[in-house]
């Protein structure tokens, strides 16, 4: 079966413009999460969503992200003006349930000029 | 708070053995480990939970003492196949937010 799958693979954009990035889990799959990675860094938790329960939002760095899930499958994370700081790679990953193996997809590059 | 990964980086011929270590300051609860190569998505190797449990996958082991709240990563036998970045992730009693190390870079050569 098909894998999570991330649009767009890579976006530039410019500083104070606002991008959306896509994520499609696997399908059933119930748990959905967000992380950033940066150069030489590890993966960053950001959001965490389970089903219809309220998303887990701790890890956003600040209130220029955003994330929803709709009909409990399909995310879509937000960046409000973007800074150059927010350049990264964004991975979403999903999970059958909480707690189980996460599957990454092939993420995001986020470059901001 | 983020896990310590040892060594930072390490390169090894074909067919030689490696160990990674993953250690945390807080209790934890499981230990999962993946691997990522240049510019693809992580790919998941294997979770252990508390309780000193061993798990193997081929040549690839791991092992997780709950205590000193370390996991170690076994790869004999390395393969050119294996080069790549390990990450371990860990959680404790919520376990499912893992909180990632910063990788070990792995090369294997010929």
């Amino acid at each position: 079966g098909a894998g999570v799958s991330q649009s767009p693979s890579n976006k530039v954009t410019e500083k104070g413009k606002d991008v959306e990035l896509r994520c499609d889990p696997i399908s059933g799959h119930t748990a959905l999460y967000w992380y950033r990675q940066s150069l030489g860094q590890g993966l960053e938790f950001l959001i965490y969503f389970q089903g219809n329960s309220a998303p887990d939002k701790s890890g956003l760095p600040s209130d220029r992200f955003s994330a929803e899930r709709t009909g409990g499958s399909v995310s879509t994370l937000t960046i409000q003006r973007t800074q150059q700081e927010d350049s990264a790679v964004y991975l979403c990953a999903s999970s059958l349930v909480r707690a189980d193996t996460q599957y990454f997809g092939p993420g995001t590059r986020l470059t901001v000029l | 708070q983020q896990p310590v990964q040892s060594p930072q980086a390490v390169i090894l011929r074909e067919g030689e053995d490696a160990v990674i270590n993953c250690s945390s300051s807080k209790a934890l609860y499981s230990v999962h480990w993946y691997r990522q190569k240049h510019g693809e998505a992580p790919v998941f190797l294997m979770i252990l939970l508390k309780g000193g449990e061993q798990k193997g996958h081929e040549k690839i082991s791991a092992s997780f003492n709950e205590k000193k709240q370390q996991s170690s990563l076994y790869l004999t036998a390395s393969q050119l196949s294996y080069s790549g970045t390990y990450f371990c992730g860990t959680a404790g009693g919520s376990n499912y937010k893992l909180t990632f190390g910063k990788g070990t870079l792995l090369t294997v050569n010929p």
